[in-house]
């Protein structure tokens, strides 16, 4: 079955230092991989996706995340993180015909200190 | 880009009682919408995959006749908790999928139940 493993449930990290999500998935397939960011009172908003291809994508707000295929991995990067990207972020797969239904992790909640 | 709403984005009801949670895409047509579920500090649960013009599916564990689902429009689906329970109380997120590739699926900002 198709699961989805984010090891860090919380990450604090200074503002201006660099951050890496982990996200590790279990998929029989070649994955449509995700990322999501949920801030408290809005909805869950795409950074990036990966279908195929370049296994280093880029996303929106300078997040970046690489799919490495040995490790089952697709982690998420951003060289200098802002105060404005503590939220909760959470990796999913596409499952399912066409990679529609989504399997998701339990996130990660990053802090960002001062 | 594309916007989906979800109202309303807090309820409290009473044990026993139905409550009926829309979600709309407000500027794209979305043939197939999703509910999800999602416990303070966890993941998004699926719950169903709502087509338009037909019956939902249900995920593994999801009781059809608890929740239902209508998606009669191809800007509206609904679900409705049905004799609502305390176990009940979640928020409920829903998306909208634009056109057939995954990555196009735009989320709702989610409702809040509570039930007493």
């Amino acid at each position: 079955a198709q699961s989805v493993t984010q090891p860090d449930i919380h990450i604090t990290v200074s503002e201006g230092a660099s951050l890496e999500l982990r996200c590790n998935y279990s998929y029989g397939a070649t994955p449509y991989l995700f990322w999501y960011v949920q801030s408290p009172g809005q909805g869950l908003q795409l950074l990036l996706k990966y279908f195929s291809g370049d296994t280093l994508v880029q996303g929106i707000k300078g997040f970046e995340a690489e799919f490495k295929r040995s490790q089952s991995s697709f982690n998420l990067r951003k060289p200098s993180v802002h105060w404005s990207d503590a939220a909760e972020y959470f990796c999913a797969v596409g499952a399912g015909q066409a990679g529609t239904a989504l399997i998701f992790g339990k996130g990660t909640t990053l802090s960002v200190s001062s | 880009g594309a916007v989906v709403s979800q109202h309303p984005s807090w309820v409290i009801c009473k044990s026993g009682t139905s409550v009926k949670i829309e979600c709309r895409s407000l500027d794209f047509q979305a043939t197939t919408m999703f509910w999800y579920r999602q416990f303070p500090k966890q993941s998004l649960m699926l719950m169903a995959t709502s087509n338009e013009g037909s019956k939902a599916t249900y995920e593994q564990g999801v009781e059809k006749d608890k929740f239902l689902i209508n998606h009669a429009s191809l800007t509206l689906s609904t679900l409705t908790v049905t004799s609502a329970h305390p176990e009940d109380s979640s928020f409920y997120i829903c998306s909208a999928m634009l056109g057939g590739a995954a990555y196009e699926q735009y989320f709702g900002p989610g409702t809040r139940l509570t039930v007493t």
